[in-house]
């Protein structure tokens, strides 16, 4: 009964390196959404996808580039880490028939950037 | 700007009493709330919501109250135990209308239950 799997848990980096992180979900779910949660900040929105093939940008998509792979998988990419983007990572997803659906969220992935 | 607001970051109650978390929204066109619920090292899992056709919502120990005219809504947890304490987060739909799914996310609150 996984949800939604997202992986590292935990991630180390250095300034300018890249990485990219995956999230996968088995509940047959069409939206999906990347978050990430800074210390007093709340979840705030990255990049989203409604569907298979689309994706567009949320209220923080700076420094950050997203693949949905397929209707199960949706990453995350930085191109050259930077020391600001050092926060919790949530991926999400929600069904899409009908409004107002609730998401489910994976773990996190944790991500220091030195 | 926050559109959903939670102005408390925590809040300590004792075992057995009531917990009452607090959130203010901006934005009148909201017409659904969401609460949820995070323990630490995980992620968050929704917990109980709220269409602004309703005043309230009851789910055995969780109640949410709405008053619209304030644009103010509260999280009852009674009786409150040990494992609720959490970090609350209050939700709002950024898509109105929309089965999208966006969501504005308040700051959250901490809530310890002692003993």
């Amino acid at each position: 009964n996984a949800g939604v799997t997202q992986t590292p848990k935990f991630q180390v980096l250095k300034t300018g390196q890249s990485m990219t992180l995956q999230c996968a979900q088995d509940m047959n779910h069409n939206s999906m959404y990347w978050y990430r949660q800074d210390p007093g900040m709340g979840l705030r929105l990255i990049y989203y996808s409604a569907s298979e093939g689309t994706t567009d940008k949320g209220e923080v998509p700076n420094g950050y580039n997203v693949s949905r792979l397929n209707k199960r998988e949706f990453s995350l990419r930085l191109e050259s880490a930077a020391p600001s983007q050092t926060s919790v990572y949530f991926c999400a997803s929600s069904e899409r028939d009908r409004k107002n659906q609730p998401q489910h969220f994976g773990d996190g992935t944790r991500l220091s950037i030195l | 700007d926050q559109q959903v607001k939670q102005n408390s970051p925590s809040l300590s109650v004792q075992e057995g009493r009531i917990s009452i978390l607090n959130c203010d929204y901006t934005n009148s066109m909201f017409d659904y709330f969401l609460w949820y619920k995070k323990y630490p090292a995980e992620g968050p899992t929704f917990l109980i919501s709220i269409s602004s056709i309703k005043d309230k919502n009851e789910d055995g120990r969780f109640t949410v109250f709405l008053n619209k005219s304030a644009k103010h809504l509260s999280l009852h947890i009674v009786p409150s135990q040990p494992g609720d304490s959490a970090v609350y987060f209050c939700a709002a739909p950024i898509d109105r209308g929309s089965t999208l799914g966006r969501l504005y996310f308040g700051r959250g609150t901490q809530l310890t239950v002692w003993p």
